[in-house]
Order: C-alpha cells, then structure tokens, then sequence
C-alpha cells in the first residue's frame, strides 16, 4: 500500500476549524483516500473518504489537492469530543494480498483546548 | 453503537490457554475484518472475510485462525496464548470489499493474557 505522511500531533482550540494534513506522493491514480479517527478507548471511527473531488459530509470535510499528493481533512468547528488519533489511509484498488483491508499508520494526535 | 457488536469487551487468561473472540457485523454488512491494536504495534490488519469465504490475510500468526459463518458472524481463535498476545482485538465490517465503502468497527475486545 502506499504510504502516507502526517505529523504527530498538533493542538486546536475548542470551536476553532481544524486543518488535518496528509501527503500522500506516491498515491496512484485508483487509491482512495480514507479518513478513520480513534478516540480514547473506542474502536476506529469512518470520518470521510474520496477520490479527487473534494468532499462534505456532517462530521467534515476532505479537500484533496489537484495532483492527489496531499489532502487536508477540515473540521469545521472543534469540539472537545473531536480529540482523538486522526488516520489518514490510502486504499488501494482490489485485488491480490491487499484485497478490501486498511493499513494504518501512527495517525495524528489531535488534543483540542477548552 | 456502531452496529458491530464484539464480545466479551474484556478477556483475562494464563499463558498456553485458548480462547475465541466473536463478532458480530452490522446488519446487511457482507465483510468482517479483524485488526489487533498493541501499544507498540499500533493497528494491525489480521484477516478478512467476505461473505463466508477469506479475501486477504495480513499479519496473522499461525497460533491464530478465523471464520465466518452462514449467519455472517466472525469468530477469532486464539490458541498457545503469549504475553506478548495482549491487546485489543477489533473486528469491522463494510457492505462490500471495495474501496469505495468505509467500515464500521466494534469497540473491541481487550484480552490480557497473565
């Protein structure tokens, strides 16, 4: 799979957006770009996914940038229960060993100010 | 509630022993995917089913095995337990395999092995 690179943390404060980003050079043209979250001792979480266009639904935004290297999950107004690891995960076309799973890497720690 | 429901939430057992995680996904959601999350490891993709059948294997150790039966659920066996086998277990499942589907994961089984 190919990888992606997100910073370890960053910190917001509460109803302040949040730009989460994520590069992703050596994405191929069929690779989906996934966002999951993980709160405190929850199970992953589904946030957003898409291709190339960019992307809205009611927990947040995906900006994708034109070449596919990179893109920025946006949170439009944090909240105390958006703290949580945030995972930025290309997912590859089916097919072979990487059929339908997800990798994930260390993600980004999210800490969000009152 | 996510819809995937794993039991039990916790799991304590001595070195050598057996023991089976159950899962059961989200109504109508045909794939189950395990994952084991250690404090040094991170996620950890470990096998997945769809619909009965398994679609792609990850970092699963011999000592482990899974199924899915006709009903959907998932069960994943743990046998010759280690220390170093403590962790969460969490299963997940999407409607299909393809990359254009997100999952939804349970909140885990923790399993401490003494």
């Amino acid at each position: 799979d190919a990888k992606t690179t997100q910073p370890n943390s960053m910190e917001s404060n509460e109803e302040e957006p949040v730009h989460l980003p994520c590069n992703h050079s050596t994405i191929s043209g069929t690779d989906y770009i996934h966002w999951y979250r993980q709160l405190p001792s929850q199970g992953p979480e589904y946030v957003i996914h898409g291709l190339t266009s960019n992307v809205n639904n009611r927990m947040a935004s995906l900006a994708i940038a034109e070449d596919r290297k990179s893109s920025t999950l946006i949170l439009h107004r944090a909240t105390l229960r958006d703290a949580a690891v945030y995972y930025c995960i290309l997912r590859a076309n089916a097919g072979g060993t990487s059929y339908g799973k997800l990798t994930f890497g260390q993600g980004t720690i999210l800490t969000v100010h009152p | 509630d996510s819809g995937v429901t794993q039991t039990p939430k916790h799991l304590i057992t001595a070195t050598g022993q057996r023991v089976t995680l159950r899962c059961s996904p989200r109504s109508g959601d045909l794939s189950v995917y395990w994952y084991q999350q250690s404090l040094d490891q991170g996620l950890q993709f470990l096998i997945q089913y769809y619909n009965g059948e398994e679609r792609a294997k990850g970092n699963i150790l011999e000592r482990f095995s899974a199924q899915q039966f006709p009903d959907l659920h998932s069960e994943l066996n743990l046998s010759s337990l280690e220390l170093g086998d403590s962790a969460l277990y969490f299963c997940a499942s999407s409607l299909l395999s393809g990359q254009n589907y997100g999952y939804t994961f349970g909140s885990g089984t923790r399993l401490t092995v003494v």
